[in-house]
């Protein structure tokens, strides 16, 4: 089945510093691939998505590319803010048939001053 | 546009007692989803409806039923509920299946004493 595995936090950083968080995929086909982040009190919103391999997603410094020979969708940021503080979750969908987005558990990550 | 809206935003409920939340969106979305979201565990899909008439379970449908009203509305029911369902409640809707992105509401916190 499908499935995605992120790592697992929390993830706490000093401001202005460089931030992975790794995702890796398995699912059959070819899916799209997004990262959602939510700030605290609220829902899930996209961040970035990439549809096919090779592509990089990228908005509000963050990056991200679909990796398929390394099922991978790690996600990258230069210089982190105290602003960026959140949970980022990854998550595929199928680009054909009828199933839904399947996500990751979740990193959550605090930017300190 | 108001996106996707859910109410209540908190709600307290007993043991035993029922409740629907609702979930309402405006973008004239085909596809239209329940999670729920618990500490170290994501996002678990509850049920889904892939288009106006249908509904499907996902990965933890017991305890709850879904009515997919028309195209705007999809509702959650709990029966009886019980302290396991104590957890942050989100709808989401997209255009459809195929790599698109998903819309999530601000959630509803439910605790079930």
């Amino acid at each position: 089945g499908n499935s995605v595995t992120q790592m697992e936090g929390p993830v706490t950083l000093s401001e202005e510093a460089f931030l992975t968080i790794n995702c890796t995929y398995t699912a059959t086909g070819y899916p799209s691939l997004f990262w959602y982040v939510q700030y605290p009190g609220e829902g899930l919103q996209l961040l970035l998505k990439a549809t096919k391999a090779d592509d990089k997603g990228s908005n509000k410094g963050f990056e991200a590319t679909y990796r398929k020979e390394t099922t991978s969708f790690h996600l990258e940021k230069g210089s982190v803010q105290v602003s960026d503080s959140a949970v980022y979750f990854c998550a595929l969908i199928r680009n054909s048939g009828n199933t839904p987005l399947v996500f990751g558990k979740g990193t959550r990550l605090s930017v300190i001053a | 546009n108001a996106g996707v809206t859910q109410t209540p935003k908190f709600q307290v409920l007993k043991t035993g007692q029922s409740m629907t939340l609702q979930c309402a969106q405006d973008m004239n979305h085909n596809s239209m989803y329940w999670y729920r979201q618990d500490p170290g565990m994501g996002l678990r899909l509850i049920y889904y409806s892939a288009s106006e008439g249908t509904t499907d379970k996902g990965e933890v449908p017991n305890g709850y039923n879904v009515s997919r009203l028309n195209k705007r509305e999809f509702s959650l029911r709990l029966e009886s509920a019980a302290p396991s369902q104590t957890s942050v409640y989100f709808c989401a809707s997209n255009g459809g299946f195929g790599g698109h992105e998903q819309f999530f509401g601000p959630g509803t916190r439910l605790t079930v004493l």
